[in-house]
This record gives structure tokens, sequence and C-alpha cells, in this order.
């Protein structure tokens, strides 16, 4: 099945840099790629996703890219802000047949002000 | 987007008795799933949901420690049998819309 590993297991930045998480996918058949933010209690937010067909996608100061070849695709925050501290997960799935999420394993990110 | 309405949200249960959590989505969704989440850990999937049919479980998950119901196109429960404080963790169920998926606010179980 598929397995789906996430780097760094934490980040701290300063307020107004940049971060990048990594993640990796095992099952070439997948080709939904969604991020999740998790705030402290709170239940998953979907952030941004991408699907196969597409290499990157941008959504203010948020852009995902994705690698088909390699297996593997990114999330970029740029201009960072103290309340983009959370727990961000990637996750992959086949959105045309099961449709089930797995899970990276997560990365806390600290934006220090 | 759909919402989903989960309940209990916390709850504190002796160990050997069960627990019956509901999901509630205000829209008509095909797929919904369970997970379970450990504190400070990712998601884990437990089973997905089936109307009419009975739920598919992931490796490690088995059908009598964890019966799955979903009776309509909008509700589902998760029942946690017979529990032990290894199953303390937060239970989220999730359901598909049409462009991404919705959680539920999550079930933070404790068994004492």
């Amino acid at each position: 099945g598929e397995n789906v590993e996430q780097h760094p297991s934490t980040l701290s930045v300063q307020e107004g840099d940049s971060a990048v998480i990594k993640c990796t996918y095992s099952d070439s058949a997948s080709n939904y790629f969604p991020w999740y933010k998790q705030e402290l209690g709170k239940r998953p937010q979907l952030i941004i996703d991408i699907r196969s067909n597409v290499g990157e996608k941008k959504d203010q100061r948020i852009a995902v890219t994705l690698n088909k070849t390699a297996k593997h695709f990114s999330l970029h925050i740029t201009e960072t802000q103290p309340e983009d501290s959370a727990v961000y997960f990637c996750a992959a799935s086949k959105r045309d047949s099961s449709y089930k999420l797995i899970f990276g394993s997560g990365t806390r990110l600290l934006v220090r002000p | 987007s759909a919402v989903i309405s989960q309940k209990p949200s916390r709850d504190i249960c002796q160990r050997g008795t069960s627990l019956t959590i509901q999901c509630q989505v205000d829209s008509q969704v095909t797929m919904m799933f369970w997970y379970r989440q450990q504190p400070g850990q990712s998601l884990t999937l437990i089973a997905t949901a089936n109307q009419g049919s009975e739920a598919t479980y992931e490796s490690g998950f088995v059908i009598d420690k964890f019966p799955i119901s979903r009776p309509n196109l909008t509700f589902s429960t998760l029942t946690v049998s017979n529990m032990s404080p290894e199953d303390s963790s937060i239970y989220l169920c999730s359901a598909e819309g049409n462009t991404e998926a919705f959680f539920g606010q999550g079930t933070r179980l404790t068994v004492v």
C-alpha cells in the first residue's frame, strides 16, 4: 500500500522567512496530494492541494510543487507569519478509486516573531 | 463545502466498556472514513465506511474492535469496543466532498 514520508519533523523559522516541507510517496498510482494545517486541539484544515496532472500550484503565500517522476512533493510558505505556526500534514490518495488519504508524519512549524 | 458534526467531543471511559462516536454530514457523501490520531502523531486510517455494505478495514484494525455503521449517505458511527488504555486517542471522521476531504472536530477518548 501507499507510504508517505515527511520531513522535517520540526521546523523553526524567523517571521518573514520562507518554510519548506517535503514529502515522498511510494505508490505511483496516487494522483492527489493535499496539505493540511492542524492547530492545537482543532481539526485538520485543507490549505492547498495538487493533482498529478499539474506540476505547481500557488495560492497567495502558499505553493505546492509535485515531481511525479521522483514521487515527491513540497509545500512552500513564503513571508511566514506567527499565525502560520501549526502542524502541517501532507497526504496522498487515488482520487478516482479509493479516495482514502494516507498521511505523512507531520511537521511542527514554529514561526518566531 | 461539507460540514461534519461529530459527537461526543470528548469522553472518559472505563476499561472494558464501549463507546460509539457519531458523525453527521450536512450533505450526501459517497465516501466516509474514520481515522485515529494519537497525541502528537499523524492520522492513521482505521477504515472506509461504505453505505450499504461492510466497512473496509486497514491493516491492524478489525471489525470486532472497531465496528462501523453507515446506514445512509449522511451518517456514520464508529464503536470502540472493549476499551483499554491503549485506545486513548483522538478519533476523527472524514467525508469526501466533490473536491476535497472534510473532517469532523474529533473525539478525544481517554480510557481509565
